[in-house]
């Protein structure tokens, strides 16, 4: 079965530039997610999306933005990076009909130097 | 806001013991999810409660659901080696997953 799928899986930055994840959620999913988890923390809700619109926002920094696109894909843009972005990224992608279950993708480990 | 709390951080046991981690909150939950997340892995739906004193089995896996809704656990029964890594209970607060800070696991053969 088709799984949530997450480019790139590794990225290097340095500190003040820009980064750009990209999430490309389960066929026929309508709702996606953004999660950043730290080392050994556990995942922090960054923003969603439903059908296209934004559906609620965490505690995502001003310098970041996310949208979902015309085919459902998804990505989340940062900038200006500091040191303490470095963490793991999880988009995750869920049918809202179907109940609570969300599907996570394998994450992008972001390395801000 | 909305805050699960989950102990223990740890839990080291030998291979055929058992094992159990608690979510509590002070409020009321509408529901609990658990999830589980293998080393250098992304996390895995494993149940959702809703029903307050719901219990579920998955195998060697019992979750059960407070009847006051407040609080959560997970028990596995005889661990092997598979089942290493952290598992997160998560409130879903329309939509968006509130996680606990989650149970690492290790388990020594």
């Amino acid at each position: 079965a088709a799984g949530v799928i997450q480019s790139p899986r590794h990225l290097i930055k340095e500190k003040r530039e820009t980064a750009t994840l990209k999430c490309y959620p389960i066929p026929r999913h309508d709702t996606v997610y953004w999660y950043q988890q730290g080392p050994g923390q556990d995942p922090q809700f960054l923003i969603s999306f439903y059908e296209k619109m934004q559906s609620d926002k965490g505690s995502i920094p001003d310098r970041f933005s996310a949208q979902q696109f015309s085919d459902y894909h998804s990505e989340l843009n940062m900038s200006s990076l500091e040191l303490g972005d470095s963490a793991l990224y999880f988009c995750a992608s869920s049918l809202r009909l179907a109940g609570g279950e969300q599907f996570f993708g394998p994450g992008t480990r972001l390395t801000v130097l | 806001g909305q805050q699960v709390m989950q102990i223990p951080q740890y839990q080291h046991v030998q291979e055929g013991e058992d094992f159990t981690t608690y979510c509590n909150s002070s409020t009321t939950l509408s529901n609990i999810q658990w999830y589980k997340q293998r080393p250098g892995g992304h996390p895995v739906f494993l149940i959702q409660l809703v029903k307050s004193g719901e219990v579920k089995k998955q195998k060697r896996l019992t979750f059960q659901f407070g009847e006051a809704k407040k609080n959560s656990s997970l028990h596995i029964t005889a661990t092997q080696t598979t089942d290493v890594g952290t598992y997160f209970c998560a409130y879903n607060q329309g939509g968006k997953l509130i996680f606990g800070q989650g149970t690492e696991l290790s388990v020594k053969p």
